[in-house]
């Protein structure tokens, strides 16, 4: 399963575009990156998923560069509301699968 | 609404004791996932069942068990219960289509060991 490292937290200011990066050296070639968002306590809920290069949703986009060790969860001109934790996981969710602490973001008005 | 319910939403017990968390997933999942989150912890992997049959285990403690029934629908045993085992407890689920990586999760169930 491969490791993941985010930044523990981020301030942002409404409007504002918000990327975060998540780095995965060990990423094997089977493994998809996924990004999940929690609230407090609420489940964690899925928020865009990819392979490669970009994939973009109605929420968010993800850049995966060519050798994949690390991807960007772009926020485009978030709000108060998407204060939050944000969580990248890349690997095989049958095995051992963990969550790491994530990056709480804190958007400020 | 993520289509998968938990209940209870609340659990209030003492050491010593036994509950019983139930799990219901989105209609057409095969796959059931256990989380516990402690408070201001990260969210720990305990036990993924697919179509009644056990997948994968994480750290699940020998006094906790969960077993995923013919209608899909899953049960967590928490037995011999700590102080420390007070957390949220979230159940998931997935589509045998979208795979793993894709979880649905319910709104969990907070348990307090008093």
């Amino acid at each position: 399963l491969a490791k993941t490292t985010q930044p523990i937290s981020m301030d942002s200011y409404e409007g504002q575009e918000v990327n975060i990066t998540c780095s995965h050296n060990n990423i094997a070639t089977n493994d998809y990156i996924t990004w999940y968002q929690q609230f407090p306590s609420q489940g964690p809920r899925f928020i865009i998923q990819g392979y490669k290069t970009k994939v973009t949703n109605e929420v968010a986009s993800l850049f995966i560069p060519a050798d994949r060790k690390s991807s960007t969860l772009s926020l485009p001109r978030v709000s108060l509301s998407d204060t939050a934790v944000y969580y990248c996981l890349v690997g095989d969710y049958g095995q051992n699968f963990v969550f790491g602490p994530g990056t709480r973001l804190s958007v400020l008005p | 609404d993520s289509g998968v319910t938990q209940t209870p939403k609340h659990l209030i017990t003492a050491t010593g004791q036994r509950v019983t968390l139930r799990c219901s997933p989105r209609s057409g999942d095969l796959s059931v996932y256990w989380y516990q989150q402690s408070l201001d912890q990260g969210l720990q992997f305990l036990i993924q069942y697919y179509n009644g049959e056990e997948r994968a285990k994480g750290n699940i403690l020998e006094r906790f068990s969960a077993q995923q029934f013919p209608d899909l629908h899953s049960e967590l045993n928490l037995s011999s219960l700590e102080l420390g085992d007070s957390a949220l407890y979230f159940c998931a689920s997935s589509s045998p289509l979208a795979g793993e990586e894709t979880q649905y999760f319910g709104p969990g169930t907070r348990l307090l060991v008093l």
